[in-house]
């Protein structure tokens, strides 16, 4: 079946560590988003991709990185410049011409 | 600037009710709508769309109503069931997928 596996489910930090989430479609969708959720806020954008090897900032890129080496692979790197890095992380992808979104099953990451 | 809201945060009924969300936005460029449902630690999944062109969609057993004139859309869930405990939220596009813009969702509890 066709969709998007993120990786670790759950994942956690210490302080000063670089941290790297998975993110994996079969959809041969060409652009793929990187969002950050936060207990009673909306999702908020931190990076996208539209082609292989491009990507831009999102609203809240600081202490983030990202890759996209190839159509299928989408990864997000939290730096330790991230000082609040604890949130639900989800990956998503769309269609070229499509409108809404697949998300991927998120990530759960903890400072601890 | 602009932003996707909602009006209540939860909303509680009981199992074989309706329950109605809302949504408010204010960017009269949207021109496309989407509600997600998210369960708890899992990413969000597409209910249901509508474009600016339609006042109503309906799907199996929800509807989408929007009024462009006060900026308001909501989802009518029927006959709801334990199933459908979640977390709501809508989502506006202007038409460029790199600007998709939420809501913080209205947590929404079935009691059986």
């Amino acid at each position: 079946d066709g969709g998007i596996t993120q990786s670790p489910k759950y994942l956690f930090r210490k302080e000063g560590q670089n941290v790297t989430l998975s993110c994996e479609q079969n959809l041969n969708h060409d652009a793929m988003y990187w969002y950050r959720q936060d207990p009673g806020q909306g999702l908020r954008l931190i990076y996208y991709s539209q082609i292989v090897n491009d990507f831009q900032k999102g609203d809240i890129a600081e202490g983030y990185s990202v890759s996209r080496e190839k159509k299928e692979s989408f990864p997000l790197t939290v730096t330790s410049a991230q000082k609040n890095p604890t949130a639900f992380y989800l990956c998503a992808s769309i269609a070229q011409g499509a409108y809404g979104y697949t998300f991927g099953s998120g990530t759960r990451l903890t400072v601890v | 600037g602009e932003s996707v809201g909602l009006h209540l945060p939860t909303l509680s009924v009981q199992e074989g009710d309706n329950s109605i969300i809302n949504c408010a936005y204010s960017n009269s460029a949207s021109d496309y709508f989407i509600w997600y449902k998210q369960e708890s630690g899992k990413g969000p999944q597409f209910i249901i769309d509508i474009r600016s062109n339609m006042d109503k969609r309906q799907g199996q057993r929800v509807t989408v109503l929007l009024n462009k004139t006060v900026k308001h859309l909501s989802l009518q869930i029927a006959a709801t069931h334990p199933g459908d405990s979640a977390v709501y939220f809508c989502a506006e596009n202007n038409g460029n997928n790199n600007d998709m813009r939420f809501g913080a969702g209205t947590r929404l509890t079935v009691k059986p």
